[in-house]
């Protein structure tokens, strides 16, 4: 079945970039029928979407993090990439990325297990 | 403060029902038939419990239902198990602006 595993820095500096890859395994990510996601979690507070690609590279963002936000998708590698700007200890987060099912249904599954981001110098 | 409303906490004792609620608006809740919902154990990713409303991926227990009246989705567990215990969270698609919404989480308490 489909695993998804994000990998990247722990730590960032404040006013720096945050960069997170997802690897997609047991599945193409060049798939027609979903986009792939990226949703964030700070300690202790509930989920936040942060935004989706499909594989053509067609990007939807959270509008309230969209001018700090850029996802890619690398689909010879089957990985998709977030890039997360000028980030400060408010983005101090767990970062999932997560499957969307598109066209005529709406759900997130599977999930990656997810990896803690700390915001600090 | 999140886009969709849920309580903070329910409870419920082995055996018994609960069900928690997810309050949004006509620009989210309301106006598709694209609510889902989670269940996260501490440490954990969340998992799809129920989606597009009231449907159930295969593996997850029927005690799981779904459902939505106007701007107001439910998740109701009935037969409470142990395992149960964990955080819900609700979402809701949202139109192609805002597009995708998530509830505040529900911890639920199996006493």
């Amino acid at each position: 079945q489909v695993q998804l595993q994000e990998s990247g820095p722990g730590l960032v500096k404040p006013s720096q970039t945050l960069s997170l890859t997802c690897t997609v395994s047991g599945g193409s990510i060049s798939s027609d029928d979903y986009y792939w996601s990226w949703i964030r979690q700070p300690p202790g507070k509930g989920l936040e979407w942060i935004g989706y690609i499909y594989y053509s590279g067609s990007t939807y963002y959270n509008p309230s993090l969209e001018s700090r936000v850029t996802i890619s998708v690398g689909t010879s590698k089957n990985q998709f990439s977030l890039r997360l700007s000028s980030v400060t200890a408010a983005d101090t987060a767990v970062y999932f990325c997560a499957r969307r099912k598109g066209y005529s249904s709406s759900w997130f599954d599977p999930w990656g297990q997810g990896t803690l981001v700390t915001i600090s110098s | 403060q999140s886009a969709l409303t849920q309580p903070r906490s329910v409870s419920g004792s082995p055996g018994q029902s609960v069900t928690i609620s997810c309050t949004g608006t006509s620009s989210d809740v309301g106006g598709y038939n694209y609510v889902s919902w989670y269940q996260q154990h501490p440490g954990k990713a969340p998992k799809l419990m129920v989606y597009d409303v009231s449907k159930r991926p295969s593996g997850v227990p029927d005690r799981f239902s779904g459902s939505k009246s106007g701007n107001t989705a439910s998740l109701t567990i009935s037969g409470l198990q142990a395992e149960d215990e964990a955080d819900y969270y609700c979402c809701s698609y949202a139109g192609s602006y805002t597009l995708e919404v998530f509830g505040g989480g529900t911890k639920l308490t199996v006493l």
